[in-house]
C-alpha cells in the first residue's frame, strides 16, 4: 500500500452542515488533487494544489475549498452540505520524477453521507 | 469543454482473447491522456499516461489526433486484468489544470 491516507473513512453529516476531509501525501509528494466520486460514477476533478498554491479546479462551487500545509497534507472543507454532496471523496498525490515520469498515488476515500 | 467518452459500461473477453477498452475526448488542443485501473477492493491507481508511451502490465495505448481517441489495448486478457478502467483527460493552460474523467468501462475476463 501507498503512504496516502484519509480521514475519516466513513462520515454522515445532516444537509446544511460543514465538513472537514483531511488526506496526508506520499512521501515527497509536493502535489495533491481532490476528486468526487459518486455511485456509478467515473472520478470528477474538484481541485489541485502544488505547494500550497492551487493550481487546478473542475467545475465545483466556490462551497468547496481547499487547503495545502506546509507538510503536502491537504484538506477539503464542503459548507452547506447538500444531498447530492453524497459520494466517495478521493485525494491523490502526485510528484514528477525523473524524465517527467509522474507518479500519483490514491488514497483510500472517505465516504460522505448527506442526510 | 472537454469532454472524456467511454462508450462501454461493460466489457466481457474470454482468457487469451486481445482486449481493446475505447477512449474518444473531446478537446480542441493538445491533451495529456491518461488511463486509470481500480482492482476489486484496491484503491484507484495509475496504470498509463501518453507521454510515457510505455507498456504496463502488457496494456498499451497510443493517442490517435485524427480520431480523438485513446484506446486500451492487450493482446491476450488475463485473469487478474478484471477490474474498473478510467480514461482521463488533463488540459494544462497558464500553468492551471483541469481533469476529466470518463464514466468507466468495467472489464471482465471470463477464465
Amino acid at each position: 500500500e501507498t503512504g496516502v491516507t484519509q480521514s475519516p473513512t466513513h462520515l454522515i453529516k445532516t444537509r446544511g452542515q460543514q465538513v472537514t476531509l483531511r488526506c496526508s501525501s506520499q512521501s515527497g509528494h509536493n502535489t495533491v488533487s481532490w476528486y468526487q466520486q459518486a455511485l456509478g460514477q467515473g472520478p470528477q476533478f474538484i481541485f489541485q494544489y502544488y505547494r500550497e498554491e492551487e493550481n487546478g479546479r473542475g467545475n465545483f462551487p466556490p462551497r468547496f475549498s481547499g487547503l495545502q500545509f506546509p507538510n503536502y497534507s491537504s484538506e477539503l472543507n464542503v459548507n452547506a452540505l447538500e444531498l447530492d454532496d453524497s459520494a466517495l471523496y478521493l485525494c491523490a498525490s502526485s510528484s514528477e520524477g525523473l524524465a517527467g515520469k509522474e507518479t500519483q498515488y490514491f488514497g483510500p476515500g472517505t465516504r460522505l453521507l448527506v442526510l | 469543454a472537454q469532454r472524456v467518452t467511454q462508450p462501454e459500461k461493460l466489457l466481457s473477453v474470454f482468457k487469451g482473447a486481445p482486449v481493446e477498452l475505447k477512449c474518444n475526448y473531446s478537446y480542441s488542443g493538445s491533451p495529456e491522456l491518461f488511463w486509470y485501473v481500480q482492482y476489486s477492493r484496491q484503491r484507484l491507481q495509475l496504470l498509463l499516461r501518453h507521454i510515457s508511451r510505455e507498456s504496463i502490465k502488457g496494456f498499451t495505448a497510443d493517442l490517435n489526433k485524427g480520431e480523438t481517441s485513446f484506446h486500451l489495448k492487450k493482446p491476450f486478457a488475463q485473469e487478474e486484468d478484471s477490474a474498473m478502467y478510467y480514461c482521463a483527460l488533463r488540459i494544462i493552460s497558464g500553468g492551471y489544470q483541469k481533469v476529466t474523467f470518463g464514466i468507466g468501462t468495467k472489464l471482465q475476463v471470463i477464465p
